[in-house]
């Protein structure tokens, strides 16, 4: 399957400010990627598919002025947290799907903690 | 809408056990089922992909079975070692991207050593 790289794994950052989160796709030109966020002891949850060239698509109830996606090449999509606060504090995780047959690949994730 | 189950929440083996997680699906038009495991603060590893149209895949000591019929898929630990340690999901794919894949709330395997 294809290898994603995520960055940074830990940040802390104070009330207000943005944080960026990086994801790269290896080996795999992916024209979609996608952006979860996880709450601790919950699953997965799906917040926006990262299009290369184009807009993100939000789920519902995403902010999209908030948690800005740019995915600007085929290996490369941002996830920027915009005037971040303590309530934003969680694990953001990427994926690509490298087609049905090899299935998702996951990024090693970040830990965002707003102070 | 898809809606994936995990039993159980949470299991404590000691070493040397063999075990089974269980995963099952209320919709059976999926393109195939992945078993991720995730370790503390860690991202999810991949494990197992079944497609549809098989039964079974095999890798080291992890089995994991399809039952598309019953919605039903099953991860067959041999010989757990302590290293197994983690939470271990599932998830189904129904196409049409990620918005397809619905994850199951995992399993929270301890291996006593």
């Amino acid at each position: 399957g294809a290898v994603v790289s995520q960055h940074p794994s830990r940040v802390i950052c104070k009330s207000g400010t943005s944080v960026k989160i990086e994801c790269r796709s290896l080996d795999f030109q992916a024209t979609t990627m996608f952006w979860y966020r996880q709450f601790p002891k919950q699953s997965l949850m799906l917040m926006a598919t990262s299009n290369e060239g184009s807009k993100a698509t939000y789920e519902q109830g995403v902010e999209k002025d908030k948690f800005l996606i740019n995915h600007a090449s085929l290996t490369l999509s941002t996830l920027t947290v915009t005037s971040a606060h303590p309530e934003d504090s969680s694990f953001y995780i990427c994926s690509v799907l490298q087609g049905a047959s090899y299935g998702y690949t996951f990024g090693s994730g970040t830990r965002l903690t707003v102070v | 809408k898809q809606e994936v189950t995990q039993i159980p929440a949470a299991l404590s083996v000691p070493e040397g056990e063999n075990l089974v997680l269980n995963c099952s699906f209320t919709d059976s038009a999926i393109y195939n089922l992945q078993w991720f495991r995730q370790d503390p603060g860690k991202g999810l590893t991949s494990l197992l992909l079944i497609q549809s149209s098989q039964r079974e895949q095999t890798s080291g000591r992890l089995n994991a079975s399809l039952d598309k019929s019953s919605g039903r898929s099953t991860l067959y630990i041999a010989a757990s070692q302590p290293g197994d340690s983690a939470t271990y999901l599932c998830a189904a794919y129904s196409g049409g991207g990620a918005d397809g894949l619905t994850f199951g709330k995992g399993t929270h395997l301890i291996i006593q050593p």
